[in-house]
Order: C-alpha cells, then sequence, then structure tokens
C-alpha cells in the first residue's frame, strides 16, 4: 500500500534533548511538509521541502530543523531551541510543489517534560 | 484520540440531517479553497476543493459553496453519519505560492 508514515505515535523527551521524528512516503511525490498542531490553532507550517536537498522555512521555524537526503524522507529535528516544543505533529506529502491536495501521515505525539 | 480540538466551534447535528460548516477566508487573491477532515488521533483527509472561478462543486455526499463577495466558503455534507463525526479545516492556496494556509477547523458531532 502506497502512503505516508511518521513514527513513533508518540514520543515523551526531557527538556533540554533533542529529537528526531521520522517521516517516509512511497507515493514517489516530490514536495514534503511538516506541520505543527496545537489545540484551537489549527495547522501550522515548521518546514517544507520541493525537491531533494532542499527545503524553505514555514511560519514557525525556530527550534526546528530538517534534512532531505531522500526523495521518500523528511525528517524533522525539534531542537532544545524550541520553547514550547508538546505538541501534535504532521508530516504531508503532495505530487509537486504546486499540488494543494496533500496527503497526511497519522502524526506523532511530542511530549516533552 | 488527539485532543487538537479542545476549544474549537462545534456543530451538533442529528444523525440523517445535512450539516453545513463555515469558513471565512481573508485572502482575495487566494486560487484554490479546499476542505480537509481529521478523525480522532489521524492525519488530516483531503475531502475537496473547489478553484477561485467557480461558486460550487459537488462530490459524494458533499457540496462547497463559495462566496468570493463576502471570503465564505462552506461545506455541505447530505445525510450526515456517524462516521462524518471529525475535525473540519477549510485552507487556500494561491496557484504561485508552494504553501496552502489552514483554518483552525469545526468540530463536528452527530447525535444519535
Amino acid at each position: 500500500d502506497g502512503g505516508i508514515t511518521q513514527s513513533p505515535k508518540y514520543l515523551f523527551r526531557k527538556e533540554g534533548q533533542n529529537v528526531t521524528l521520522s517521516c517516509e512516503q512511497n507515493l514517489n511525490h516530490d514536495a514534503m511538509y511538516w506541520y505543527r498542531q496545537d489545540p484551537g490553532q489549527g495547522l501550522r507550517l515548521i518546514y517544507y521541502s520541493q525537491i531533494v536537498n532542499d527545503f524553505q522555512k514555514g511560519d514557525i521555524a525556530e527550534g526546528y530543523s530538517v534534512s532531505r537526503e531522500k526523495k521518500e524522507s523528511f525528517p524533522l529535528t525539534v531542537t532544545s531551541a524550541q520553547k514550547n516544543p508538546t505538541a501534535f505533529y504532521l508530516c504531508a506529502s503532495s505530487i509537486s510543489r504546486t499540488s494543494y491536495e496533500q496527503y497526511f501521515g497519522p502524526g506523532t505525539r511530542l511530549t516533552v517534560t | 484520540g488527539e485532543s487538537v480540538g479542545l476549544h474549537l466551534p462545534t456543530l451538533s447535528v442529528q444523525e440523517g440531517d445535512n450539516s453545513i460548516i463555515n469558513c471565512a477566508y481573508s485572502n482575495s487573491a487566494s486560487d484554490y479553497f479546499i476542505w480537509y477532515k481529521q478523525e480522532s488521533g489521524k492525519g488530516p483527509q483531503f475531502i475537496i476543493d473547489i478553484r477561485s472561478n467557480m461558486d460550487k462543486r459537488q462530490g459524494q455526499r458533499v457540496t462547497v459553496l463559495l462566496n468570493k463577495t463576502v471570503k465564505h466558503l462552506s461545506l455541505q455534507i447530505a445525510a450526515t453519519q456517524p462516521g462524518d463525526s471529525a475535525v473540519y479545516f477549510c485552507a487556500e492556496n494561491m496557484s504561485r505560492d508552494d504553501k496552502i494556509i489552514f483554518g483552525k477547523g469545526t468540530r463536528l458531532h452527530i447525535l444519535p
């Protein structure tokens, strides 16, 4: 089955630690995205990538980093510089950078204490 | 499930009735408008889209209406079923942009 996967579903970390969230897609999509979702605030764009080895900051990139070494993978690192990292993180992909139909993974719930 | 909508507006609808979910957008330059459905604990799922030069578009059991004069978008779900219970997000996109902008969402609650 084609799709987009995120792991793990739940992740717990101590404050001050960096943590990397996994996102993999086998849809052969060029574009990939990371969103953060908080209660009552919808989805906010963290980073996006239109093609391998290229990525751009979204609206709330501070405290996060990404890489796009392979077409199918777009991991997100939540660094210790992120002031409020506890959130639900969603990865998405689309066939091209101009496509507005995005396919979402199941999300990772990160809790930092 | 995920507590993604603790403070979202909620629409309660009797099973079998029609649902109308509304959304106001701000950017008159947007070219596409999209509706996504997010069930508890899952990622959003694309439902239907409408281009800015259209007023209405129908899908299976869903209809999207666009009123550019008042910058208003609505999603109508016919004969609402328990499986329609979810948070619904409207989103907008400019064709020259690489991003889509999501609204805050509305929770649809189905009454038995």
